[in-house]
């Protein structure tokens, strides 16, 4: 089984609002990615944990604040998102640890619209 | 260094025809190739991956040729059919206890039936 489950597929939420979105995956992956992605652009990567650990923050705003409560779950925390977060957003996790990089599995998105 | 280059930008081939797609790196630390396939409203799925010890590897009607000297690698796609038709990224992955991958732009096929 190589599923990332995400939650919810689509998300409206105004420029005050406060939303979370939600990623499982039950693989026993000690790394978990948040990425981005734009219409025709490929996913752009946000944050990484390693071992439940933040290891990567490519200098996101902090309206988006990421948390990895266990090794099975990571969540993405927004507020006072502007219209131009719109996006697609993807998670994905890998098995992490030394060695060679090894394939990372994506979920199907959060579809997110801010308005 | 970072960057990986990916062509063409689009892709229209006749059902039963030969798609193929490239890509080439610079940077000779990367360990890991894959490529994905994206549907619109999908997240990225991965379709074949390889690594620079091997020249090709193939998985039903995909096909991946690496060629290290050149630091080049393709994506072959036999007997292309409508339901192939997606975007596709080629990636290549540095390791730090964590994948980090490196996403070329993208190439979206067209199928015609």
């Amino acid at each position: 089984d190589t599923e990332v489950t995400q939650t919810p597929k689509h998300l409206v939420m105004g420029m005050t609002n406060k939303k979370s979105l939600k990623c499982e995956q039950h693989m026993g992956h000690r790394a978990m990615y948040w990425y981005k992605q734009k219409a025709k652009k490929p996913p752009e990567l946000m944050f990484v944990y390693s071992y439940e650990k933040l290891s990567i923050n490519e200098s996101v705003p902090s309206r988006f604040s990421p948390e990895c409560p266990n090794s099975s779950l990571l969540n993405l925390h927004l507020h006072a998102l502007q219209p131009e977060d719109s996006a697609l957003y993807l998670c994905a996790s890998s098995q992490g640890g030394q060695g060679l990089s090894e394939t990372q599995y994506f979920g199907p998105g959060t579809r997110l619209l801010v308005l | 260094q970072q960057q990986v280059k990916q062509s063409p930008q689009s892709l229209i081939v006749q059902k039963g025809g030969i798609s193929i797609i490239n890509c080439a790196y610079e940077n000779t630390a990367f360990d890991y190739f894959p490529w994905y396939q994206q549907f619109p409203g999908k997240g990225p799925a991965l379709l074949i991956a390889i690594r620079p010890d091997v020249s090709e590897k193939k998985e039903g009607r995909f096909t991946i040729s690496f060629n290290k000297s050149a630091k080049q690698f393709s994506l072959h796609i036999m007997d292309s059919q409508p339901g192939d038709s997606a975007t596709y990224f080629c990636a290549a992955s540095i390791s730090a206890g964590y994948s980090t991958l490196t996403f070329g732009k993208g190439t979206m096929l067209l199928v015609s039936p």
